[in-house]
Formats: structure tokens, C-alpha cells, sequence
């Protein structure tokens, strides 16, 4: 079983729409969890990171349930910018700075 | 500022052949951190520098090595290629603490390497 596991998608969404990812995470001794963003042929780029009382930087929404060992990314108002490959991270422990990456979910905004 | 750099960009080589990746880090930045990309799949752990030592590695064989100089830059070697070895290999640099919270990682734009 993979560390870290994400719907590969592709999800494509209308622009406008509300899309939402979830990404299961196998070590439960993980402490940190992140989202990073990629877009095709470059680097993975921080989005955002994952607090336990659930985190929101405008239009992007994370959630972590440690109970279910799930995190999530809400993206509303969905814009055309928004296509990339979004990939789940968890970290094991402080200290520890080994960032586990899921597969990516792939989502393309359609016009 | 000057991000994370790498080089080369692109590189093709033959199986069994030796390869040799560069990185320089941010400015202010002390640990470099290894992934290797394949393609369809999330970046996997490779090994890790600070202060000039490998501080962890994931499961990659020992064809796969590093080394940090004093001004933190790293190199990756990867001895006896194999196909499967070709992958965008990504560099990431951090400020490196003793416990305490994560600090963000910066990824370089990668070198993309072909074995054929």
C-alpha cells in the first residue's frame, strides 16, 4: 500500500464549479501535511499547508481528519488558472523532512 | 533572489553509463533534498543534505549518491544507468532545524533525464 494515495483523476470541471480532492495517508505517526501545486513539465510549487482545525487562503480550502487519516483540498469558483496537477504531502515527524507525495490528481478547468 | 537552480536542463544518456546533477540552493538556505519524478507519479524521496552529510535517504539503491560542498550546493550521481532511471530528478532546498515545525521546501525546475 502506497504512504500516500490520491485519485489520479483527471477530473475536468467547468469553470466556475466547485472541485473537490481527498488524498488517505497510511503513517499515522504523520504530523505535517501539505498541498503542492504542479503544472506541466515544471516544478511542484507549495499551495498551501494543512492544519488540523481545517485552513483557508481565499478561493482554497484544506481539511485534515486524523481520526480517517484523510486530507482534503476544496477549490471553489474554479478558474481556468486552476488547471495543474495537485499532489498531496505528508511529512512523518518533526524533525523528519522527508516530504511523501502522493501520484497527483490531475484537474483541467474547461472554458 | 536567486530560487533553486539546476543543471543541466536535459540530459540523455546510455544504459550503463555514470550521470552527475547539480544544484545550488536559495540564498540563506543550508539543506538540499533529492526527488526523483517519474513520469505520472508524485516526486519520491531520495536522499537529503546538511552541513555537508547525508541526513536521511529513502529506498533508493547505492548506485544512487550525493554530496554537499561547503557552500551547500549538492551533486547527485547516479552510477550504471539503467532504463528506468530516467525521470525528472528535482532538487529542493530548505533552511535546515533540529526538531520544531517543517520549513518550507523550494523545488528547482528539475533536469530531465533520459536513459536510453
Amino acid at each position: 500500500r502506497k504512504e500516500v494515495e490520491q485519485d489520479p483523476g483527471p477530473f475536468n470541471v467547468p469553470e466556475g464549479a466547485t472541485v473537490a480532492f481527498n488524498c488517505t495517508y497510511s503513517n499515522s505517526a504523520s504530523q505535517s501535511f501539505f498541498w503542492y501545486r504542479q503544472d506541466c513539465r515544471k516544478e511542484p510549487k507549495l499551495l498551501m499547508s494543512v492544519y488540523s482545525s481545517g485552513n483557508e487562503d481565499g478561493r482554497f480550502t484544506a481539511q485534515l481528519n486524523r481520526a480517517s487519516q484523510y486530507i482534503s483540498l476544496l477549490i471553489r469558483d474554479s478558474k481556468l488558472s486552476d488547471s495543474a496537477t495537485y499532489l498531496c504531502v505528508a511529512v512523518p515527524n518533526f524533525g523528519n523532512e522527508k516530504l511523501t507525495f502522493g501520484t497527483g490528481t490531475r484537474l483541467t478547468i474547461i472554458p | 533572489d536567486a530560487g533553486v537552480t539546476q543543471s543541466p536542463t536535459h540530459l540523455i544518456k546510455t544504459r550503463g553509463q555514470q550521470v552527475t546533477l547539480r544544484c545550488s540552493p536559495k540564498s540563506g538556505h543550508d539543506t538540499v533534498s533529492w526527488y526523483q519524478q517519474a513520469l505520472g507519479q508524485g516526486p519520491q524521496f531520495i536522499f537529503q543534505y546538511y552541513e555537508e552529510e547525508e541526513r536521511q535517504r529513502g529506498n533508493f539503491p547505492d548506485r544512487f549518491s550525493g554530496h554537499q560542498f561547503p557552500n551547500y550546493s549538492s551533486e547527485l550521481n547516479v552510477n550504471a544507468l539503467l532504463l528506468g532511471d530516467s525521470a525528472l530528478y528535482l532538487c529542493a532546498s530548505s533552511l535546515g532545524t533540529s526538531g520544531g515545525p517543517l520549513n518550507e521546501q523550494y523545488f528547482g525546475p528539475g533536469t530531465r533525464l533520459t536513459v536510453t
